[in-house]
C-alpha cells in the first residue's frame, strides 16, 4: 500500500495524559500536513511541513501540541495534558511539491475520558 | 486569506435525482479548489479539483463541478444519485503556498 498510513486508528485516553500519533506520507511527497476534525465539521488545519522544515503552525496549535519531522519522511504529532475538548479525529496529508491536491490518511481518532 | 462556505449542511435527493451541493469561496489570490468525499470513520478522498484551464471538472464517479469566478463558485454535481454516493462533501481552496482550508462539509443523503 503506497497511500498515507496513520498509527494508530483509535486512542482511547484518560485526561492528563499525553498520546503520540504517527504519519508515514507517501514516499515522493515532501509535503506534510496535520488536520483536526471534530463530529460535524470540516478538517482544521493544524501545521505543515516541507522536508523536515515546519513551514505554518495554526493558532489552533496550543503549547500543548508539537508536530515533528526529524528525517523529512515520516511526522509525529504529540498531545501534552490530553484535555476532553482534544477528542477529535487526527487527520494527515501529504502532497509533492508544486502539487495541487493533497492524499489524506484514513486518521487517527482520539477520544480523551 | 482564503474560506470556503458550503450552503446546506445535509442535503437530501432520491435515488436518480440530480445531486447539486454548493460551495463558495474567497481568496485573495487565484485558487485551486477541490471537492473531497468522506465516508464515515474514513480519511478523504479527492472528487475532483479545478487548478487552471478548463472551468468544467469532471471526477469520480460521475461527478463533475464548474469553477465561476464572477460568482466565486464551485458547485458539484451529479446527474443522477446512487445510494453509494450518500457521505459527507468537502469543498476546499487552495491559495499559493498554503494549506488546504475546508468547508465544513455537507452531508449527502439519497432516499430510495
Amino acid at each position: 500500500d503506497t497511500g498515507v498510513s496513520q498509527d494508530p486508528r483509535h486512542k482511547i485516553t484518560k485526561r492528563g495524559q499525553n498520546v503520540t500519533f504517527r504519519c508515514d506520507p507517501i514516499s515522493e511527497h515532501n509535503r506534510l500536513y496535520w488536520y483536526r476534525q471534530t463530529l460535524g465539521q470540516g478538517p482544521e488545519f493544524l501545521t505543515y511541513f516541507q522536508n523536515e522544515a515546519q513551514l505554518e503552525k495554526s493558532r489552533l496549535l496550543s503549547d500543548r501540541f508539537s508536530a515533528e519531522r526529524p528525517k523529512g519522511s515520516f511526522s509525529t504529532l504529540e498531545i501534552q495534558r490530553t484535555e476532553q475538548g482534544d477528542s477529535a479525529m487526527y487527520l494527515c496529508a501529504s502532497s509533492q511539491e508544486g502539487g495541487s491536491e493533497a492524499f489524506f490518511g484514513q486518521g487517527t481518532r482520539l477520544t480523551v475520558v | 486569506a482564503q474560506s470556503v462556505t458550503q450552503l446546506g449542511s445535509h442535503v437530501s435527493v432520491s435515488e436518480g435525482a440530480l445531486v447539486l451541493l454548493r460551495c463558495n469561496y474567497s481568496s485573495s489570490v487565484p485558487p485551486y479548489l477541490f471537492w473531497y468525499v468522506q465516508y464515515p470513520n474514513q480519511g478523504l478522498q479527492l472528487l475532483l479539483k479545478y487548478t487552471t484551464g478548463a472551468t468544467l471538472v469532471k471526477g469520480i464517479n460521475g461527478f463533475e463541478a464548474e469553477f465561476k469566478k464572477s460568482e466565486t463558485s464551485f458547485h458539484l454535481t451529479k446527474p443522477s444519485a446512487h445510494m453509494s454516493d450518500a457521505a459527507e462533501y468537502f469543498c476546499a481552496v487552495k491559495a499559493g503556498r498554503r494549506a488546504l482550508t475546508f468547508g465544513s462539509g455537507t452531508r449527502l443523503q439519497v432516499q430510495p
